[in-house]
Formats: structure tokens, sequence, C-alpha cells
């Protein structure tokens, strides 16, 4: 069985930063891509960044290139997400996704298993 | 980037009620289209992938089709509703980066 946890989440000043992490089993992770998907409050979900199962290729989304950068440990089946100069609107519900595949373009299914996510709120 | 349009943005229905959603894209799309349900506090489920492959496990109620004869509108259809399916439903183009939602359909 596929199962993904998140952790990492929690409540950081402006500007402040974050490291979220996301453990995987069920599944030969480094064989798979991977990817951050956000729900904000009021809002739909919005994909952030992926990352094919080698590590050599990521995507992001353009208006967070920069700030956050998305990297993988496939000895340890995590996946991560690092967040700097964090921001109100970045406030949300942070999920981890599996891909079908081990690349992201051209995949029918990045986002087959999603994790229960962690919630991220940015606030002074 | 590519804008997915879904309508409507909620709809009341009973259970046995025929429900469809629709998504359309603001460039051709392929059929790189899938459908998600989200439940309250749960994690997003893909229910159908590549505009009509329903993934394992996930009744044969659900379905997806392309309509029209471009590849920019799609159809989602719940045939008989049940009491479990009242949820918000998202369609997603995996056609190109930015992977971009519609913004959700809920069903109450």
């Amino acid at each position: 069985e596929v199962q993904l946890v998140e952790s990492g989440g929690g409540l950081v000043q402006p500007g402040g930063s974050l490291r979220l992490s996301c453990v995987a089993s069920g599944f030969s992770f480094s064989n798979y891509a991977m990817s951050w998907v956000r729900l904000a409050p009021g809002k739909g979900l919005e994909w952030v960044s992926s990352l094919s199962g080698g590590g050599s290729t990521t995507y992001h989304t353009d208006s967070l290139k920069g700030r956050f950068t998305i990297s993988r440990d496939n000895s340890k089946n995590t996946l991560y997400l690092q967040m700097n100069s964090l921001r109100a609107e970045d406030t949300a519900l942070y999920y981890c996704a599996k891909g079908g595949d081990d690349y992201i373009w051209g995949s029918y299914r990045p986002f087959d298993y999603w994790g229960q996510g962690t919630l991220v709120t940015v606030s002074s | 980037d590519i804008q997915m349009t879904q309508s409507p943005s909620s709809l009341s229905a009973s259970v046995g009620d025929r429900v469809t959603v629709t998504c359309r894209a603001s460039q051709s799309i392929s059929n790189y289209l899938n459908w998600f349900q989200q439940k309250p506090g749960k994690a997003p489920k893909l229910l159908i992938s590549a505009t009509s492959t329903l993934q394992s496990g996930v009744p044969s109620r659900f379905s997806g089709r392309r309509s029209g004869t471009g590849f920019t509108d799609f159809t989602f259809t719940i045939s008989s509703l049940q009491p479990e399916d009242f949820a918000t439903y998202y369609c997603q183009q995996s056609y190109s980066v930015p992977f971009t939602f519609g913004g959700g359909t809920k069903v109450e």
C-alpha cells in the first residue's frame, strides 16, 4: 500500500524558512517522480514543484522559483521542500504526491497518490 | 500557462442523481486530463486519468470523456450519485508544465 507522510509544517513569521519532508513507503521510491501541491484557504489546488525519480529533472511554478527548492533522498525514501522568504500567501496545506512514472513532462498521471498534507501558516 | 476553467463551481444534487461537471482548457491538451475527488480533511484521490481511464478500485459510476471535436473540452459524470460522493472535484491538465487545476466543483 502506498503511503506518503508529510511533516515539517507549522507557524512561521513572514520572511522565515521551513523544510517540509515526505516519507514514502509501499513502492520503489526512486522509480517515481514526486511532487508538492498546495491548497490555500478558500482556494483551489496549486501545483508547486516536481522532481524526477532519479532527481535529475525538476520543475517549479514560476511564481515560486527562487524561494522554494524541491529535493529527494532516495536512500531515505524521502522528498523535501525547502521554503525560504515565506509570505502570508504561502499559507496552505502542502501535499506530497507520487507520480505514475519516473518522468514528469509527458506523464499522464503526475499525481496518482497523495499524502494527508502538512499545514504551513505564515503570520506574524 | 494553460488555464483550466471548471463549471459549475458548486451544485446541489440528491442521491441517485446524474451529475455532470465540465472542464475547459485554454488550449489543446490532447487527452492529458485528470479528475480528482477531495473530501474535507482528506487527501485528493485520483479517479480518472488520461481523460477517461478509471483508476483501479474506482466505481464504474464515475466516468470521463472529451466533449466536442477539439481537445479543450472535457466532461466528468457520476451516473448515480451515492452518499459517499459528496465532495469537491477537480480537473487537472498534465499536458505541460506548469500543471494546472480547475477551480473545483463542490457537490453538495
